[in-house]
């Protein structure tokens, strides 16, 4: 399966402190995703990495991606009460535009 | 408002029956996608669709049915002949074609289908 694990299944912090969330894949991929979902709500698009590319930013958000190990990291710095929610790693593979979905890291951040 | 609607957003059903969960969107987005998400776990994915009049089986296709009649609807009918309905439902579209793989997929806000 190309289905993506996230690690830690569940993190717990301080509201300013930093939150590390990691992905792990198995087969080669175009691109990798990050996802995050409030709960009972639908998935919000956060950040797109393509293979190519080791790091990107956006806000207070940076990602990482090897690929010699297959995994990624998706970094928020200066956690807010309102970041607590799923996060979801997703790859995609050349040939269809289906996305692999991770299990989740569900991130809780304490005001 | 430009976006994906999914309707409705909690849905009962009695077994034995079959149920349709909506899916439209005004995106003028080509490919669309039905996942299944059940409590603590990841996405997986039930059909897509890259064209009006085409869709393809995902993981999970059995016991599900859809259809893709105009671009800007992908409804899903979940049958009697699925042995655990009861999940959380959504609905994903995206702009390009498959060659491209690069785009993101934006989601509608999911049914919840609980099957008394």
């Amino acid at each position: 399966s190309q289905q993506g694990e996230e690690d830690p299944q569940a993190l717990s912090i301080q509201e300013g402190e930093n939150a590390t969330m990691n992905c792990s894949y198995k087969t080669s991929i175009n691109n990798l995703q990050w996802y995050r979902q409030n709960s009972g709500r639908g998935l919000v698009h956060l950040i797109l990495i393509r293979s190519n590319e080791r790091e990107k930013h956006s806000g207070r958000l940076r990602v990482t991606l090897d690929t010699s190990k297959k995994s990624s990291s998706l970094l928020i710095t200066a956690s807010r009460a309102a970041d607590t929610a799923s996060y979801f790693c997703a790859t995609a593979k050349g040939g269809a535009n289906n996305l692999f979905f991770g299990t989740g890291t569900r991130l809780t951040v304490i005001p | 408002d430009g976006g994906i609607t999914q309707s409705p957003k909690y849905l009962f059903r009695k077994e034995g029956q079959n149920v349709t969960l909506s899916c439209e969107q005004n995106l003028n987005h080509d490919a669309m996608y039905w996942y299944r998400q059940d409590p603590g776990q990841g996405l997986r994915l039930i059909y897509y669709s890259q064209i009006v009049n085409d869709f393809q089986k995902g993981d999970i296709a059995e016991g599900y049915s859809v259809s893709r009649e105009k671009k800007e609807s992908f409804p899903l009918t979940v049958t009697s002949a699925q042995k655990n309905p009861t999940a959380f439902y959504l609905c994903a579209s995206s702009a390009r074609l498959a060659e491209f793989s690069t785009d993101t997929q934006y989601f509608g806000p999911g049914t919840r289908l609980t099957v008394l």
